[in-house]
């Protein structure tokens, strides 16, 4: 089946520092969405990308939606301790008459004060 | 304009017991899917239905799992028989379309199987 991969697996950063993850595949997708999960929550809706090569922002997150149309990058600026959590990426693929969103398995974010 | 509503949030169940999260999607969306979390885990597919109409079921187990979307209420994920392997969270998104939809999220159903 269709496989997104998302990297890092896992990051500990400092409060204030820069946060850069990204989303690959082989497939090419229509749509790009990026969540955040916390702990003994359902994930919550961050960014939604629709064209190739759209940026978009949403405070403190910028995500891009790739050219290539098989990726997907998501930035935190200046990190603050609330931002703790795991990030999943989904792509929505095209001509599929199934379920046709695809997730990443999630990057673990730790910031430490 | 209420989110994705799920209910019950915790459920304990006994072995071979029958377990049943319902899932009312937000409004005016009439896509339902339903995926299933292990503690550490990503998000893994279960089935995507529309009223009345399973469209894809490809990732629920053949046994014991079924899943309906009936014209009037929620969407309801049955589990009959439930094992200690079924213990997980259990969550349910709605959209309002296939194409270009975005995808919204419940707080989830957790399930206990002692």
């Amino acid at each position: 089946g269709q496989q997104l991969n998302q990297s890092p697996q896992s990051m500990f950063i400092q409060e204030g520092e820069d946060v850069s993850m990204n989303c690959t595949s082989s497939s090419i997708f229509n749509t790009w969405l990026w969540y955040k999960q916390d702990p003994g929550e359902g994930p919550v809706l961050l960014i939604a990308l629709y064209k190739a090569g759209e940026l978009t922002s949403n405070g403190r997150l910028t995500a891009q939606f790739g050219i290539t149309r098989k990726d997907s990058f998501l930035n935190i600026s200046a990190s603050i301790p609330s931002d703790v959590g795991i990030y999943f990426c989904a792509g929505q693929l095209l001509d599929n008459y199934g379920q046709n969103f695809v997730f990443g398995p999630g990057t673990r974010l730790s910031v430490l004060p | 304009n209420a989110g994705v509503m799920q209910n019950p949030r915790h459920l304990v169940r006994r072995r071979g017991q029958e377990a049943r999260l319902r899932c009312s999607p937000m409004k005016g969306h009439s896509h339902v899917y339903w995926y299933r979390q292990l503690p550490e885990e990503g998000l893994k597919f279960m089935v995507y239905l529309q009223k009345e109409n399973i469209i894809d079921e490809s990732g629920m187990p053949k046994e014991r799992f079924s899943a309906e979307f009936p014209k009037e209420g929620p969407s309801i994920l049955r589990i009959q028989q439930v094992v200690r392997g079924d213990s997980a969270a259990y969550f349910c998104a709605s959209s309002t379309r296939r194409v270009t939809g975005e995808l919204f999220f419940g707080e989830g159903s957790r399930l206990t199987v002692l």
